[in-house]
């Protein structure tokens, strides 16, 4: 079965890296996702990760990806106030044509 | 483009009162999915749709939940009646197919008392 799980609180000073871990069951993912939600507003996605590679850099994000222990992480550079939000891990596995969403990660930017 | 549209924002109804919340997906999106996202966890899955066809509605609690897209367009999703146990943000999702990223409308968060 499928099955996501993520830690959930995480709090960083402004300015430095964040760094949110992710763990997934289903050997047969093929997508990888992060998504952020802000308070009040539905889930906005941040990037995605195909199985087939290990490191996607966007800008100030950079997702890395360990098959082989079935983990995934988001690293944010020069973190700001307004990356505070939850974020999400999920997963799509092979057959499956939904996502399957990890609890979140409450992320909280200290000043 | 203009995203997914949800309305109403927020609901508060009584318990055993039924309710009902509508989806706008984004012009063009063939595939249309209702998530429950119930405080501190990640959303799950109740419906999907591909245009006007139910894909998959195992998780749906349909003693008490139904949904519908007739023409393939706008959704609604219905709650009847309701329980204390549905207090939750009900969010909708379109995308292009069922392999694509999705776009999420702002939610409605449902209280019942």
């Amino acid at each position: 079965g499928e099955d996501v799980e993520q830690s959930l609180f995480l709090s960083v000073r402004e300015g430095d890296s964040s760094v949110i871990n992710c763990t997934y069951t289903d050997s047969s993912s093929t997508y990888l996702y992060w998504y952020k939600q802000e308070p009040g507003a539905g889930l906005q996605l941040l990037t995605y990760i195909f199985s087939n590679m290990d490191m996607k850099q966007d800008q100030r994000l950079t997702v890395l990806l360990n098959k082989k222990d079935k983990h995934l992480s988001l690293r944010i550079a020069d973190t700001q106030t307004g990356d505070s939000a939850i974020y999400f891990c999920a997963e799509r596995a092979g057959s499956a044509r939904q996502l399957t969403f990890g609890s979140g990660t409450q992320l909280t930017v200290l000043p | 483009e203009a995203g997914v549209a949800q309305s109403p924002r927020y609901k508060i109804i009584e318990k055993r009162q039924s309710v009902a919340f509508w989806c706008n997906p984004i012009s063009g999106h063939a595939t249309l999915y209702w998530y429950q996202q119930i405080l501190g966890q990640g959303p799950k899955l109740l419906i999907q749709f591909q245009n006007n066809g139910v894909v998959d509605d195992s998780q749906l609690p349909k003693d008490r939940f139904s949904a519908e897209r007739l023409k393939g367009v706008d959704s609604t999703l219905k709650i009847q009646p309701a329980k204390l146990e549905d207090s939750a943000v009900y969010l909708c999702a379109s995308s292009l197919g069922d392999r694509d990223g999705y776009t999420f409308g702002s939610g409605t968060r449902l209280t019942v008392v």
